[in-house]
């Protein structure tokens, strides 16, 4: 079975641009997750879906950060506009819903200049 | 809000050696509690994971819990170079809702 996928690898952006990260969960995860990662915070919640359905944001994201889910098999978190201070590691994570270990994709490294 | 604390941030152990972990968590009613090991630039992935009071033995991995002292630890029996890694440990008050992560501790077994 695939795992998590996650594009791409790395992206750059100028300050003030529309980014769109991309994740494609393992096949029949009902729940989804994004989280960013950095070394002084670590792991922070970014949106968490069940069924499609989003069911927490993180609420210091609410204002740049959208994330949705267009279906079961698809996800996008788009920033807009970016900011240097986001420059982290975005990470994707599913899981069946019936167990509680997450499964992660290998992330994005996001670069705002 | 639950906060999620690990130490130490970083750590040095010989081959062979025995490593220990920790974490420490503030919501007494937490009731999952994980272990994921993530190598440089990969995914993280999940080692072990307990729900109740006690040890839990797999392998050369242990993870024991003591809700009362809001703590777990990770403990690495023999190892290996291959362990080093970034460690996160991971705390969730049931199985309906996300997991809230340390910000890790970065182990570097040494030949």
């Amino acid at each position: 079975d695939a795992g998590v996928t996650q594009t791409p690898r790395h992206e750059v952006a100028e300050k003030g641009q529309t980014i769109i990260l991309k994740c494609e969960p393992v096949s029949g995860h009902n729940d989804l997750f994004w989280y960013r990662q950095t070394k002084i915070q670590g792991l922070e919640l970014l949106s968490y879906f069940r069924s499609k359905s989003l069911m927490e944001d993180g609420g210091a994201f609410k204002d740049r950060f959208k994330a949705e889910m267009l279906n079961s098999s698809f996800s996008t978190l788009k920033i807009q506009p970016t900011e240097p201070k986001d420059s982290a590691v975005y990470l994707c994570a599913s899981r069946p819903g019936v167990q509680n270990t997450l499964y992660f994709g290998a992330g994005t490294r996001l670069s705002v200049l | 809000q639950q906060k999620v604390q690990q130490s130490p941030e970083s750590l040095i152990v010989p081959e062979g050696a025995m490593t220990s972990l920790n974490c420490t968590f503030s919501d007494s009613a937490s009731q999952y509690f994980a272990w994921y090991r993530q190598h440089s630039g990969k995914a993280p992935k999940a080692l072990m994971s307990i729900f109740s009071n006690g040890e839990k033995e797999e392998g050369r991995f242990t993870i024991h819990l003591n809700k009362a002292s809001l703590h777990f630890s990770l403990h690495i029996r023999d190892s290996q170079p291959s362990d080093s890694a970034l460690y996160l440990c991971a705390v969730s008050p049931n199985s309906g809702t996300y997991q809230r992560f340390g910000t890790g501790t970065k182990l570097q077994v040494v030949p």
